[in-house]
């Protein structure tokens, strides 16, 4: 059974940093794409980024782009997301998901994780 | 960036009731969209992917349809468990973005 589990969530003031991590387990975890998704209270679904199962490409989506990191040891089946300067609006239930095989684009998310929440908040 | 509108943006339907939700890309996506449904304090689950493909384990009263803009999720008799928000998300490029959502409650 295919497996993920987020960890590292908890309040944080703004400006402040936290990192992520998603244990995996259940499926070869070198072979598949990994994403992060976010939710803010009572609202939609935010994807937030994604890496290669590689680990060669990665992507993240405009309103994190040079705050937060991806990465993966896949020699540890687990995938982190490094978040600096956080800010009010990143407030919200992060979950990772599994990707396609070998690369995030053309593909669906399934599993998810239960997700972890991240409060940003002075 | 590719922008994802999914109407309605809520409904009130019956058990029993034929339900169809649409969800329309800004630009063609060619068949590269997927759909979720998500319970209140639950992860999202796949239903739909690659626009028709139903997941494993999921009722066959669940159908989606569409390529290049146009996209539609079928519910062909809702039942009490399908009461829950439902969204589109378009894999074709990144950003990789999600509709707003559909709610999905009791008549």
């Amino acid at each position: 059974e295919v497996q993920l589990l987020e960890s590292g969530g908890g309040l944080v003031q703004p400006g402040g940093s936290l990192r992520l991590s998603c244990a995996a387990s259940g499926f070869t975890f070198s072979s598949y794409a990994m994403t992060w998704v976010r939710q803010a209270p009572g609202k939609g679904l935010e994807w937030v980024s994604g890496i290669s199962n590689s680990g060669d490409s990665t992507y993240y989506a405009d309103s994190v782009m040079g705050r937060f990191t991806i990465s993966r040891d896949n020699s540890k089946n687990t995938l982190d997301l490094q978040m600096d300067s956080l800010r009010v609006d990143d407030t919200a239930v992060y979950y990772c998901a599994k990707g396609g095989e070998y690369q995030l684009l053309q593909n669906w998310f399934d599993p998810w994780g239960q997700g972890t929440l991240v409060t940003v908040s002075s | 960036d590719i922008q994802m509108t999914q109407s309605p943006s809520s409904l009130s339907a019956s058990v029993g009731d034929r339900v169809t939700i649409t969800c329309r890309a800004s630009q063609s996506i060619s068949r590269f969209l997927n759909w979720y449904q998500q319970k209140p304090g639950k992860a999202p689950n796949l239903l739909i992917y690659a626009a028709s493909s139903l997941q494993s384990g999921v009722p066959s009263r669940f159908s989606g349809s569409g390529s290049g803009t146009d996209f539609t999720l079928t519910i062909s008799s809702l039942q009490p468990e399908d009461f829950a928000t439902y969204y589109c998300q378009q894999s074709y490029s990144t950003p990789l973005t999600f509709g707003g959502g559909t709610k999905v409650d009791i008549k």
